[in-house]
């Protein structure tokens, strides 16, 4: 299975944007690419999810690399309430057996927001 | 809808008792699984379930037992507790998005923090 790779940990100012980046070298033609955040004394939640195009939602944008082996997680205008744990993770949607049943965690990028 | 909802939210234990972490998801989620969290660490994964009757090891099983006899319910047992498990546990689900195609998107409980003295 393809793992991820990313930085332990990041700053960002309040109100700047802010690019967390992921690499996935080994990635497969099936894997989904899906971040995830926890905030302070929560359960992880999704931000936001893709497989070959870039995506945005209300929370995030994810800008996914031509040959699909890195991704960057971007917050337009950092708050104080995005100071979170970030995790990059790949789900493989090809079967059973993969990382779509046994959903691996790294340990993320801790993401400091400064006021 | 509620989500995932574990039960407890706290508990305390001595060494060598057992007891049940509960786990009930209502959004008819197939995949079900457990993650343990220690201070300062990331997920790891327990056991999972891709479905009623179907359960897998995963990175750190030892310890731990599950059942999956219902698509809404995933118990996490612990047969005689170690101070090595004094964690914070996190149920997940998962399923599609609406709208969303070929993926699956995990929902996790809010976590129950056990404590084995």
């Amino acid at each position: 299975d393809a793992k991820t790779t990313q930085p332990n940990s990041m700053e960002s100012n309040e109100e700047e944007p802010v690019h967390l980046p992921c690499n996935h070298s080994t990635i497969s033609g099936t894997d989904y690419i899906h971040w995830y955040r926890q905030l302070p004394s929560q359960g992880p939640e999704y931000v936001i999810h893709g497989l070959t195009s870039n995506v945005n939602n209300r929370m995030a944008s994810l800008a996914i690399a031509e040959d699909r082996k890195s991704s960057t997680l971007i917050l337009h205008r950092a708050t104080l309430r995005d100071a979170a744990v970030y995790y990059c993770i790949l789900r493989d949607v090809s079967g059973r057996g993969t990382s779509y049943d046994k959903v691996i965690f790294g340990p993320g990028t801790s993401l400091s927001v400064i006021p | 809808n509620a989500g995932v909802t574990q039960t407890p939210k706290f508990q305390v234990l001595k060494t060598g008792q057992s007891m049940t972490l509960q786990c009930a998801q209502d959004m008819n989620h197939e995949y079900m699984s457990w993650y343990r969290q220690d201070p300062g660490m990331g997920l790891r994964l327990i056991h999972y379930s891709v479905g009623a009757g179907i359960t897998d090891q995963g990175e750190v099983p030892n310890g731990y037992n599950v059942s999956r006899s219902t698509t809404e319910d995933f118990p996490l047992r612990l047969l005689s507790a170690a101070p090595s498990q004094t964690s914070v546990y996190f149920c997940a689900s998962s399923g599609k998005l609406a709208g969303a195609r070929g993926a699956n998107v995990l929902t996790f409980g809010a976590g129950s923090r056990l404590t084995v003295l």
